[in-house]
């Protein structure tokens, strides 16, 4: 089946540690996303990359990092930096076209809990 | 990228049409107005997207008057499982962004 997955569901850290979250497409997409999203909020922008090894900072990119060495593949590094990791985190993709690009298709996330 | 305004929100009864309106005064020529719907704990899901005038898939229909100031979501005999929140963005296409509000609770009761 075509998608996006994203691994795990569900992660626990302990304060202090960097951790990597796992996003990774089969729809041949040229890009990809990362959103956190708190409790009754909407999404917000972390990163986003057009291309294979390019990216741009989102709306809140300070603490985190992501690296597009694969055009499938666009992990997250939420690191020791970011003040307040335990959120909901989601990736998606979309494709490019003749009107800029389509609808963003998502993965369905992963409920990181830093204690 | 346009702002955009939705209730926060919305009760209906199954079987209802419900209509959601957003508003964005500030679109610009280029831009595009799409909806999505998430369920708890889920993704959000492209639900409809147009430009003017109005579209309809086989899900929702999307009403956009002549200024493209607003624009209605509009659901056809809802049911309990169309309990979800629903976003109305705005943006170009060009960027690959898009920026979420807080959307729509929509609450379906029997």
């Amino acid at each position: 089946d075509g998608g996006i997955t994203q691994s795990p569901k569900y992660l626990f850290r302990k304060e202090g540690q960097n951790v990597t979250l796992s996003c990774e497409q089969n729809l041949n997409h040229d890009a990809m996303y990362w959103y956190r999203q708190d409790p009754g909020q909407g999404l917000r922008l972390i990163y986003y990359s057009q291309i294979v090894n390019d990216f741009q900072k989102g709306d809140i990119a300070e603490g985190y990092s992501v690296s597009r060495e694969k055009k499938e593949s666009f992990p997250l590094t939420v690191t020791s930096a970011q003040k307040n990791p335990t959120a909901f985190y989601l990736c998606a993709s979309s494709q490019a076209g003749d009107r800029g690009y389509y609808e963003q298709y998502f993965g369905p996330g992963t409920r990181l809990t830093v204690t | 990228l346009a702002k955009t305004t939705q209730p926060i929100s919305m009760d209906s009864y199954e079987g209802q049409e419900v209509n959601i309106t957003c508003s964005h005064n500030n679109i610009a020529t280029n831009d595009y107005i799409t909806w999505y719907q998430q369920f708890p704990s889920q993704g959000p899901r492209f639900i409809i997207q147009g430009y003017k005038t109005k579209v309809t898939n086989e899900v929702a229909s999307l009403f956009i008057p002549a200024d493209r100031k607003s624009s209605t979501l509009s659901l056809p005999r809802v049911s309990l499982s169309d309990t979800a929140v629903y976003y109305c963005l705005v943006g170009d296409n060009q960027g690959g962004k898009l920026i979420f509000g807080q959307g729509t609770e929509l609450s379906v009761k029997p």
